[in-house]
């Protein structure tokens, strides 16, 4: 089966960092996207990894172990407008182009 | 300005009464998709579509319909709507990297959609 992990819920303080990992089991991979949602809105892209290693882009960083099946987004310097929901997404192989997404973290960011 | 527009954004309607929520995209891309979201469960991918007469199944296409006549259009059709499709609908639309490999994809603002 196709399955993507991530914790449901967290909570961090403003300036600091946290990790939101997501661990997949998917048909092939292709890709993992991270996308950022915030309450009732569309979600927005992040983040894109192929291959294994860290993504850097300003605050947000992503990591990918295609071995391991596992990523993390890491978010520094964390502001209260980064409270939101984090989806994990990964492209299935095999000619379907087919996004997978994670159930999301929602992350509150407290003063 | 480049997007991807949706309607309607609320409807409400009662089981069995056909309904068609249109996306509509203006960055020429490709690749256009359909996703509903419900709590707990994330976003699920109903239907998508590679380019103009091409469309495939996603993971939970039972009740949905759709076509991709115009490279710019992707409706969602559903012809007897029940309230198990009461949900979110998102569409999205992605330029296509490569033949095997989609790029980031751009979400329309989503359609609350209610069936009692």
């Amino acid at each position: 089966g196709q399955n993507i992990d991530q914790p449901t819920e967290m909570t961090a303080t403003e300036g600091a960092i946290v990790q939101i990992n997501c661990t997949y089991q998917t048909s092939g991979f292709n890709g993992l996207f991270w996308y950022q949602q915030h309450a009732g809105e569309a979600p927005t892209f992040l983040s894109y990894n192929v291959l294994d290693g860290l993504e850097e882009k300003g605050r947000f960083s992503s990591f990918l172990s295609r071995s391991k099946g596992y990523s993390y987004l890491l978010l520094k310097e964390l502001q209260m407008k980064d409270s939101a929901s984090y989806l994990c997404a990964v492209e299935s192989a095999g000619g379907y182009n087919k996004l997978i997404f994670g159930a999301g973290t929602r992350l509150a960011v407290h003063p | 300005e480049a997007q991807v527009t949706q309607n309607p954004r609320y409807l409400i309607t009662v089981t069995g009464k056909k309904l068609t929520v249109t996306c509509s995209q203006n960055m020429n891309h490709e690749y256009m998709s359909w996703y509903r979201q419900d709590p707990g469960l994330g976003l699920r991918q109903i239907y998508y579509s590679m380019n103009v007469e091409v469309t495939d199944k996603g993971d939970v296409p039972e009740g949905y319909k759709v076509s991709r006549k115009e490279k710019r259009n992707f409706p969602l059709i559903l012809e007897s709507p029940s309230p198990n499709q009461t949900s979110l609908y998102f569409c999205a639309s992605s330029p296509i990297a490569t033949k095997t490999r989609l790029s980031e994809q751009y979400f329309g603002p989503g359609t609350r959609l209610t069936v009692t």
